[in-house]
């Protein structure tokens, strides 16, 4: 079975400039969710998908930060424009919707803002 | 809110001796805890998950945690430590009082010497 994909793995990039990250979920999995982990500390959740529908974006910076799966599937992560204190690793995790669901991560987006 | 601790930074253990990492929770509500662990440039990887029932949990690579509801801990055990189990390993937990939200802990640095 596939897990979550995640590209592109690295990106550098200039402050103000714009970013995108993809992910696609383990198939079947309706729950999808994007972190932020900072070096040397556990992920942070950014924003959770119950299908297309985002049911907790509260730790969402909404300025700068966006996100859609516009079909239930795929997801994509936005940032524009980066600052320099968006350099992190970007996670992506797919589950079952119940809260006992485990929740399975994929590889990661580490990015580098110039 | 909850929250969880993992109050040593880095664990350091020789091989074949048994390892602990620690990890405390505040949550409302029934917890539902989980381990997971980080190689170095890899997404986390699910160990095991304690939702109800007999309170040691066996998972992967000959891992177990114990949870401790008096104690509120849950931590991670292994009898006999191998060289590549040294990694980056996260306590999390989830409780139904606060929908699907994953928090993690800080982490700890497993450090398995031959």
């Amino acid at each position: 079975e596939a897990g979550v994909v995640q590209s592109p793995r690295y990106k550098i990039i200039e402050k103000k400039q714009p970013v995108a990250f993809w992910c696609n979920p383990i198939s079947g999995h309706n729950t999808l969710y994007w972190y932020r982990q900072n070096l040397g500390q556990g992920p942070e959740l950014l924003i959770r998908y119950e299908n297309e529908e985002a049911v907790d974006d509260s730790q969402l910076p909404k300025d700068r930060f966006s996100a859609e799966r516009l079909k239930g599937v795929d997801s994509t992560l936005k940032i524009q424009p980066a600052e320099l204190g968006d350099s992190a690793v970007y996670l992506c995790a797919s589950s079952f919707p119940s809260t006992a669901d485990t929740q399975y991560f994929g590889p990661g987006t580490r990015l580098t803002v110039l | 809110a909850q929250s969880v601790a993992q109050p040593e930074d880095q664990v350091n253990v020789a091989e074949g001796n048994p390892l602990t990492v620690k990890c405390t929770y505040s949550v409302s509500g029934n917890p539902y805890l989980f381990w997971y662990v980080q190689y170095p440039n890899r997404g986390l990887q699910f160990l095991l998950k304690y939702i109800t029932g007999d309170n040691l949990v066996k998972g992967s690579y000959g891992f177990e945690a114990e949870f401790n509801k008096s104690q509120t801990s849950f931590h991670l055990k292994k009898p006999s430590a191998l060289v590549s189990d040294s990694a980056l390993y996260f306590c999390a937990v989830r409780s139904p009082n606060a929908g699907n939200m994953l928090t993690f802990g800080g982490g700890t640095r497993l450090m398995v010497k031959p």
